[in-house]
Order: structure tokens, then C-alpha cells, then sequence
């Protein structure tokens, strides 16, 4: 079946960064695009960027230009998603999702997220 | 300060109709870009339950609809089940953005 596995929590430093992979199986890896979104404690969802793991091509929301990077790995059907600075802000739980052909559509499968907390 | 807007939250009594709005502006929904839904559980990953506006995957009980309407969509669901209380989120493309977005949630709370 589609699944996508994340990497487990991380707890960080204010100022270091953080590194979280979604490994994906079950379908063709370079096919759809890969977006990843996250969830403030309490808070709604917000889309960070995505990334067309066929071409390395990634497009990030405005917020998050210059601190975030989204890299993907075809020999492991893996995508990686890095943010620098961190400040308690970043505290959330990161999920990756599988779009369709575009870059627009709808996200489905979600990995089970992964919890990064930031705290001195 | 969400792109799309929901009503924080919602409530009905089992067996009853309910109905969550999502407005959006020219720029997404208005701009003829399509509307989805997830569902999310406590704890748990947001689930998809209405793609394409009114298209519910394999497996999700014809008790949810979707539809879209200008700058706003709507899901509605019926015949509430206590295993329905959940967060409802809905998403569009923003062509401003360039990016995806999403509304702030609903809590759907079944009485």
C-alpha cells in the first residue's frame, strides 16, 4: 500500500537546525509531487513547500524563504525537509504528504508526522 | 490570519445535518481552483475526505459531501456519528501564493 514513514522526534536548540526524512513506498516515487506541511501545539495546518522528486525542482512559501530546504534521495524514494534558525516558533509537528502529477491538488497519503520541539 | 476561512467550530446532535463553510477570495477558490477536505482525529495525521470538491475517496461513507460555489466551498455531513467529532480542515491553491492553503479548522462536536 501508499505509505509514507517519517523520522522520529527531535528536540532542538534555539539557533540550530533540523533535518526530518519521509521515506516513501508502495507507489512510483518520482510520479507526484511531495509537500510538507506543519502544526503549531493547538494550531491549524500550514503549508511549507513542496518538492517534484523527479526533478529536485522546490517551491517554498514565502515565510519560510531562506531557512527551509526540501531535498529528495531517488535511490532510497526518500525526501528530506531542513530548517535552520530555529526559534520556539518551530515547535510542531512536521508532516509530509503525497500531491498528485501538479502542484496543486489534493495531499494523500500523510506520513504519521514527526514532533520537533525547540527549547534551551 | 488563514488564506481560507472556517468557522472555529461546530455542533449537532447524532443523527443531524451539519455543514462547515470554507470562503475564500479571487485568488484561490474564486479562481476556479479546486477544494479539498481532510478529516483529523486526535493525535492523528490529517486524512483526506473530499477531493476535487465533491469527490470522496474509497472508503469514506457517502455520509460526507463537498461542493464549491463561487469563492466558497461547503462539506456537509449527515446522519452525525459520535466517531465524526473531529478537526475539518479545508485546502485550495492560491495562484498570489503560488503555493497551497489552507483554512484555520473547524471543531465539529457531536452533542
Amino acid at each position: 500500500q501508499e505509505q509514507l514513514v517519517q523520522s522520529g522526534a527531535e528536540v532542538k536548540k534555539p539557533g540550530a537546525s533540523v533535518k526530518v526524512s519521509c521515506k516513501a513506498s508502495g507507489y512510483t516515487f518520482t510520479t507526484y509531487y511531495l509537500h510538507w506541511v506543519r502544526q503549531a501545539p493547538g494550531q491549524g495546518l500550514e503549508w511549507m513547500g513542496l518538492i517534484n522528486p523527479s526533478s529536485g525542482i522546490t517551491r517554498y512559501a514565502q515565510r519560510f524563504q531562506g531557512r527551509l530546504t526540501m531535498t529528495r534521495d531517488t535511490s532510497t524514494s526518500t525526501v528530506y525537509v531542513e530548517l535552520t534558525s530555529l526559534t520556539s516558533e518551530d515547535t510542531a509537528v512536521y508532516y509530509c504528504a503525497r500531491g498528485i502529477v501538479t502542484p496543486m491538488g489534493w495531499f494523500d497519503p500523510w506520513g504519521q508526522g514527526t514532533l520537533v520541539t525547540v527549547s534551551s | 490570519q488563514s488564506v481560507l476561512t472556517q468557522p472555529p467550530s461546530v455542533s449537532g446532535a447524532p443523527g443531524q445535518r451539519v455543514t462547515i463553510s470554507c470562503t475564500g477570495s479571487s485568488s484561490n477558490i474564486g479562481a476556479d481552483y479546486d477544494v479539498h477536505w481532510y478529516q483529523q482525529l486526535p493525535g492523528t495525521a490529517p486524512k483526506l475526505l473530499i477531493y476535487g470538491n465533491n469527490n470522496r475517496p474509497s472508503g469514506v461513507p457517502d455520509r460526507f459531501s463537498g461542493s464549491k460555489s463561487g469563492t466558497s466551498a461547503s462539506l456537509a455531513i449527515t446522519g452525525l456519528q459520535a466517531e465524526d467529532e473531529a478537526d475539518y480542515y479545508c485546502q485550495s491553491y492560491d495562484r498570489s501564493l503560488s503555493g497551497s492553503v489552507f483554512g484555520g479548522g473547524t471543531k465539529l462536536t457531536v452533542l
